[in-house]
């Protein structure tokens, strides 16, 4: 198993300003990957962090606004960018791990933000 | 491509009787599904994962999930609803694989259990 902390848990925010979010995963993973939850909506993946490569981004979400980075094995963040209200969600670190085939998906328990 | 349609965005029961939540899937590449339960304010925590093997999957809490592949879906039941399980249920898949984190949601349906 992993366990995932991120900090800060939640935050309230300037609009045209930054927050950097930290995920720590007491366990070296592969790839680390970033949600969104708007509220009342679902989980959508922002992008993926492998260790050594730049981030993939899924379609929708751009690097100048959310950049991420990934320094070793157990540690990433994700910067939200010139935050405009739209931007308020919870935004979840996940990553994988498991042996014999499977690879199971663990969520962190989120940075709720709230951008004013 | 994959996706994930829940159907009914809220489900409202009486304690004690049978929750099903339902779930249908695409995916062009044989699928992992999943059932996850968010409380209020809280993060995700996994309820049960059908990845290979056998099609019924016990999870934890009493629900249980079937993989019928012929119906593409993977509906959540429990025989009898308490009232601690009033929550958000959210049906993902993924792919196998390096591509097993790449999870795509449904929308989630609201759990209401009505004394």
């Amino acid at each position: 198993s992993a366990v995932i902390s991120q900090k800060p848990s939640r935050d309230i925010c300037q609009r045209g300003t930054s927050l950097t979010i930290q995920c720590q995963v007491d366990s070296q993973v592969t790839m680390m990957f970033w949600y969104r939850q708007q509220p009342g909506q679902s989980l959508t993946l922002i992008a993926t962090a492998n260790q050594g490569s730049e981030a993939t981004y899924e379609s929708g979400f751009v690097i100048d606004k959310f950049p991420i980075s990934r320094p070793n094995l157990t540690f990433s963040t994700l910067t939200v960018s010139n935050m405009s209200p739209e931007d308020s969600s919870i935004y979840l670190c996940s990553v994988t791990s498991g042996t014999g085939g499977y690879d199971e998906q663990f969520f962190g328990p989120g940075t709720r933000l709230t951008v004013l | 491509a994959q996706s994930v349609t829940q159907l009914g965005s809220h489900v409202s029961v009486s304690e004690g009787a049978l929750v099903l939540l339902r779930c249908n899937y695409s995916s062009s590449v044989p699928p992992y599904l999943f059932w996850y339960v968010q409380y209020p304010n809280q993060g995700l925590q996994l309820l049960l994962k059908y990845t290979t093997g056998a099609t019924l999957v016990k999870g934890i809490n009493g629900f249980e999930a079937e993989f019928k592949k012929s119906e593409t879906s993977f509906h959540l039941t429990k025989p009898s609803a308490h009232m601690s399980d009033a929550a958000e249920y959210f049906c993902a898949v993924s792919d196998q694989g390096t591509n097993a984190g790449k999870s795509t949601f449904g929308d989630g349906t609201t759990l209401t259990v009505k004394p």
